[in-house]
């Protein structure tokens, strides 16, 4: 059964504080896996796509990464508006587009 | 840019009552989704259209039924509604099915049921 495991469930942070947020999963054949920031009372916002097993993307304070069995988000030096809730998802052979996702790791960041 | 956009907001039923949940994507895109997002359960998939003019069922279908109007429009019903259908609804629309094509999220009705 396809599955996303993140983790930690929270994480609070003083701001400049560098950490990572870990995403598991097992899928057969992994078509690509997403990463998400969700505010309070918002949907999730896109923030990036992996492929395969090696790739890195970077965006400001965060970089994602990708094994074959795991993702890490790496936020260097985090200020209070990186607190948001972050989702990971994975999108399984198919065709159909269909996501399924973590449970989400929620950061704090501390001034 | 509006991207998606969902109506109502906010949503208050009564057991038994229906509704109808309206989705509205203004980006061409031909894939639309509806989640449900409860508590320690992550998004869960209800229904989704791959394209206009087909619907197919998600991880979570029971209880709800959907339209697709046009390609701009996708809506959830609910015929019966049960306090177990309290939850966050969050629809998504994506260019197309691939693996390369993130989903973009509106910002969710939020529904209670008494």
């Amino acid at each position: 059964e396809d599955q996303v495991t993140q983790s930690p469930e929270a994480l609070r942070l003083q701001e400049g504080e560098s950490s990572s947020l870990n995403c598991s999963y097992t899928v057969s054949g992994l078509r690509g896996l997403f990463w998400y920031r969700q505010d309070p009372g918002k949907g999730p916002e896109f923030l990036f796509t992996l492929y395969s097993a090696g790739e890195e993307k970077e965006k400001e304070r965060l970089k994602a990464t990708l094994t074959k069995k795991e993702s890490f988000l790496h936020i260097t030096a985090p200020k209070p508006e990186d607190s948001a809730t972050y989702l990971c998802a994975v999108q399984g052979p198919g065709g159909t587009g269909k996501l399924i996702f973590g449970q989400g790791t929620t950061l704090q960041v501390k001034p | 840019n509006a991207g998606v956009t969902q109506t109502p907001k906010f949503q208050v039923l009564k057991t038994g009552q229906s509704m109808t949940l309206q989705c509205a994507q203004d980006m061409n895109h031909n894939s639309m989704y509806w989640y449900r997002q409860d508590p320690g359960m992550g998004l869960r998939l209800i229904y989704y259209s791959a394209s206009e003019g087909t619907t197919d069922k998600g991880e979570v279908p029971n209880g709800y039924n959907v339209s697709r109007l046009n390609k701009r429009e996708f809506s959830l019903r609910l015929e019966s509604a049960a306090p177990s259908q309290t939850s966050v609804y969050f629809c998504a629309s994506s260019l197309g099915q691939g693996g390369n094509q993130p989903q973009h999220f509106g910002d969710g009705t939020r529904l209670s049921i008494l």
